[in-house]
């Protein structure tokens, strides 16, 4: 059972547009909520994270919106540049038992110049 | 720095042979863990070592043993490859386990097995 889904699959957006992905989660103990971005043949990357107390974290062209009460969390990408092209994840986690990252199923994100 | 290291890059194995992936890492992070990365299903958990000297399962052990050989290094090995487990597999490590600092992941090893 994937404990977060994400959606969509795929992205095609034209440079200087909005990107954006979303992510859901039905555990009310996640405690924490990465996004990873990952390039083909390299391993996942922190992107930005935030945590249930906040609604809306930013840090330079990417926000991450969250919607507790809807369990649902995004990530936008204010003006996709090509160098965005990439597969991205959202995770969430507790701080309990393994204290592993749950993944989403991954977006894969194609800006067109 | 090097982060986290994986060897080898590519694998391939015909089905029942054996193999160890090996990982190790130089940040001095306490916790490490082992992931397969599947088309259309994100990451998931192999088996994680919370520090030097334990290990445990995650969400698929399945066919898989660990060893933490040291604070740096964790291994993990296939005993009898199937063809399902051709895939992926992410090493990551993080500073403390009980902690929500990030998870650094090394550039993975991609395992094909016949």
């Amino acid at each position: 059972q994937q404990q977060v889904k994400q959606s969509p699959q795929s992205l095609i957006v034209q440079k200087g547009g909005i990107s954006i992905i979303n992510c859901a989660y039905e555990n009310t103990a996640f405690d924490y909520f990465p996004w990873y971005q990952q390039f083909p043949g390299k391993g996942p990357a922190l992107l930005i994270a935030i945590r249930p107390d906040v609604s809306e974290k930013k840090e330079g062209r990417f926000t991450i919106s969250f919607n507790k009460s809807a369990k649902q969390f995004s990530l936008h990408i204010m003006d996709s540049q090509p160098g965005d092209s990439a597969t991205y994840f959202c995770a969430a986690s507790y701080q309990t038992g393994a204290n592993n990252l749950f993944f989403g199923t991954g977006t894969r994100l194609t800006v067109i110049p | 720095n090097a982060g986290v290291t994986q060897t080898p890059k590519f694998q391939v194995l015909k089905t029942g042979q054996s193999m160890t992936l090996q990982c190790a890492q130089d940040m001095n992070h306490n916790s490490m863990y082992w992931y397969r990365q599947d088309p259309g299903m994100g990451l998931r958990l192999i088996y994680y070592s919370a520090s030097e000297g334990t290990t445990d399962k995650g969400e698929v052990p399945n066919g898989y043993n660990v060893s933490r050989l040291n604070k740096r290094e964790f291994s993990l090995r296939l005993e009898s490859a199937a063809p399902s487990q051709t895939s992926v597999y992410f090493c990551a490590s993080r500073e403390q386990f009980h902690s929500n600092q990030p998870q650094h992941f090394g550039d993975g090893t991609r395992l094909s097995i016949l």
